[in-house]
């Protein structure tokens, strides 16, 4: 089956500091890869997406990479912003699932300034 | 455009009790779909509908209910409310698969239940 693995939290890290969670995956059939974010108090938004190898998902200046050979996902920001506090969560969704979508267990960040 | 709404924000239920959770949805998505938050778990799939009059079991279905008589309403049905169903619910919608934007699921804001 499907199965989503991200980095614990939380992450505690301090204004303009890079950011990185790692998120690794396994998955039958070939996989479409989500970041959603939730912030405090509301419903998950989606963050950004990739759905082939080697491409690079970008949104509010976090990126994630595709990386097939690693079935990974990490996602990265080069200088956070207290307004980053929020939960972080990656997923997966594949041809054979009907639009499943598989999480990982989410990522808390607080960025404090 | 509301986008996806869910009724109630909160509610209080005691062991035994049913309810029924509404989501409805303004986008014309033919996919909708109810997600159980757990603190640690992420969220898991609990039913899911590809069209109206067409549902089907997620990964931890049992316990509730659902049904699709239209495009936009989505209801999930507790039976018999568990301590063990205390959690954050959170529906979605999406285009049907195979367009390119099927991928990009629409949250609501949620409904907290705690059932004592």
């Amino acid at each position: 089956g499907n199965s989503v693995t991200q980095m614990e939290g939380p992450v505690t890290l301090s204004e303009e500091a890079f950011l990185t969670i790692n998120c690794t995956y396994t998955a039958t059939g070939y996989p479409s890869l989500f970041w959603y974010v939730q912030y405090p108090g509301e419903g998950l938004q989606l963050l950004l997406k990739a759905t082939k190898a080697d491409d690079k998902g970008s949104n509010k200046g976090f990126e994630a990479t595709y990386r097939k050979e690693t079935t990974s996902f990490h996602l990265e920001k080069g200088s956070v912003q207290v307004s980053d506090s929020a939960v972080y969560f990656c997923a997966l969704v594949t041809t054979d699932s009907w639009g499943k979508l598989q999480f990982g267990a989410g990522t808390q960040v607080v960025v404090t300034p | 455009n509301a986008g996806v709404t869910q009724t109630p924000k909160f509610q209080v239920l005691k062991t035994g009790q049913s309810m029924t959770l509404q989501c409805a949805q303004d986008m014309n998505h033919e996919y909708m779909s109810w997600y159980r938050q757990d603190p640690g778990m992420g969220l898991r799939l609990i039913h899911y509908s590809v069209g109206a009059g067409i549902t089907d079991q997620g990964e931890v279905p049992n316990g509730y209910n659902v049904s699709r008589s239209t495009t936009e309403d989505f209801p999930l049905r507790l039976l018999s409310a568990a301590p063990s169903q205390t959690s954050v619910y959170f529906c979605a919608s999406s285009w049907a698969w195979g367009q390119t934007s099927s991928y990009e699921q629409y949250f609501g804001p949620g409904t907290r239940l705690t059932v004592t």
